[in-house]
């Protein structure tokens, strides 16, 4: 069974800071992995995808890389803002399976 | 594109009793899927179907639980004799189709709580 794990389990920052979330899973094959956001108590938001194919996406102050053979992700986030405080999860769609894994995700406190 | 919309938000029962909860996907979505959190805990896969079709279960999804989507739109789930330990999110999502450029879109979810 995939198992996908997010490190830090929570980080907090200074507003301006750039920084680096990071996602591990366990089995290289997949076709994709998505980076979600949750803010508390909802539902959550996509911000980028990833397939297998790919080594990055960039989306605004958004990148997120996918290195398969070693099975990280990371999401960097620029010059960080309080509205960027959420919870960041990642998840990843492993081939011959039809859902998403899902990692118990990175609180993320950006302080003005 | 309103978006994936869920109902109700937010779900009190006591224990023992029936609760339904219902999703509405992104209209032209074919794939729609649920899922279960809880608290400081990533989503974890409850079940998921193609238009009307239920396709695969998780073994998380007890004989207590059953999902419909009768027409291939919107779906329900309803959670029979709940229990103490079905307290959580319970979040919907759709998609496009499968394949590698799809991102799933969630809803808000259904928060219950069993007491």
């Amino acid at each position: 069974k995939q198992e996908v794990t997010q490190i830090p389990a929570a980080l907090s920052v200074p507003e301006g800071e750039n920084l680096v979330l990071n996602c591990s899973f366990t089995d290289s094959a997949i076709y994709n992995l998505q980076w979600f956001r949750q803010d508390p108590g909802k539902g959550l938001t996509s911000l980028l995808l990833i397939q297998s194919s790919q080594r990055e996406q960039t989306s605004g102050r958004l990148n997120a890389s996918l290195d398969k053979s070693s099975g990280r992700s990371t999401l960097y986030i620029a010059a960080s803002q309080p509205g960027d405080s959420a919870t960041y999860l990642c998840a990843v769609g492993a081939a011959g399976a039809n859902n998403l894994f899902f990692g118990t995700g990175t609180r993320l406190t950006v302080i003005p | 594109d309103t978006g994936v919309s869920q109902n109700p938000r937010h779900k009190i029962t006591k224990r023992g009793q029936n609760v339904t909860f219902r999703c509405d996907p992104i209209s032209e979505h074919n794939r729609l899927y649920w899922y279960r959190q809880t608290l400081g805990q990533g989503p974890e896969f409850l079940t998921y179907f193609q238009n009307e079709a239920q396709l695969e279960k998780s073994r998380l999804l007890s004989d207590r639980f059953s999902a419909e989507r009768p027409k291939g739109s919107f779906s329900t789930l309803e959670i029979q004799r709940t229990e103490q330990g079905d307290s959580a999110m319970y979040l919907c999502a759709s998609s496009l189709a499968q394949g590698t450029n799809s991102p799933l879109h969630f809803g808000n979810g259904t928060r219950l709580t069993v007491t």
